[in-house]
């Protein structure tokens, strides 16, 4: 069974452009998750969606979205970047029901000059 | 809120020798879920065990223990006869019950197991 899968695993952007990542969460997994690894910060909760609904969010300012498509595979977006931006993005997924646990993706390194 | 506490940052062993990872959380639900997982350098989070609040029985899978207790808010990892190739970062993980995805992380625990 394939994992999560991140596209593009590594990128550079400069400050005040956009990317976009995408997550192909396992096969048969309708829920996807993101999170943000700093040095400083950790690993922090971006959003959550599960059949193409978001059900929650994190703190994070309106730069940052998502979405997920019919097939559950998932996108986020980071509009105006900042060089505060520069993170390691991964995605994770789950079989529905409170009691599964979440597999993550290797990520994605952005990198923001 | 929620919070998870690791407070060893970083640590140091030669291997053959057991360590523990410790692990202090906070929360004020009655359901809840804690979670470890290791971090290899190529990134990705791999799961290593899952207890949910009414389950304060311990756990051993092979080399790992993990040892839960719910009056110290404590779930801590053990990691006996360390071996070079479990040296990673490890992270404990706190989430409510209810459905939702968001996992709280503490900053995590970098092991470096030397030959």
């Amino acid at each position: 069974k394939a994992g999560v899968t991140q596209t593009p695993r590594y990128l550079i952007k400069t400050r005040g452009q956009q990317v976009t990542l995408s997550c192909s969460p396992i096969s048969g997994h309708r829920s996807v998750s993101w999170y943000q690894q700093t040095p400083g910060q950790g690993l922090q909760f971006l959003f959550e969606y599960f059949s193409e609904t978001q059900r929650n969010k994190g703190n994070f300012p309106g730069r940052f979205s998502g979405r997920q498509f019919s097939n559950s595979r998932s996108e986020m977006n980071v509009s105006t970047l900042e060089l505060g931006d520069s993170a390691l993005y991964l995605c994770a997924s789950r079989w529905q029901g409170d009691t599964g646990e979440l597999f993550f993706g290797e990520g994605s390194r952005l990198t923001v000059l | 809120a929620q919070k998870v506490t690791q407070a060893q940052t970083e640590i140091s062993v030669v291997e053959k020798e057991d360590v523990t990872l410790d692990c202090v959380y906070e929360t004020r639900d009655t359901t809840y879920y804690l979670f470890w997982y290791k971090q290899p350098p190529s990134g990705e989070l791999v799961f290593l065990i899952r207890r949910n609040s009414f389950d304060e029985q311990n756990e051993i899978s092979g080399r790992y223990s993990w040892n839960f207790q719910k009056s110290t808010s404590s779930f801590n990892f053990t990691i006996t006869a360390s071996q070079v190739v479990d040296s990673a970062v490890y992270f404990c993980a706190l989430r409510r019950g209810g459905g939702s995805e968001k996992l709280v992380f503490g900053k995590g625990t970098k092991l470096t197991v030397n030959p």
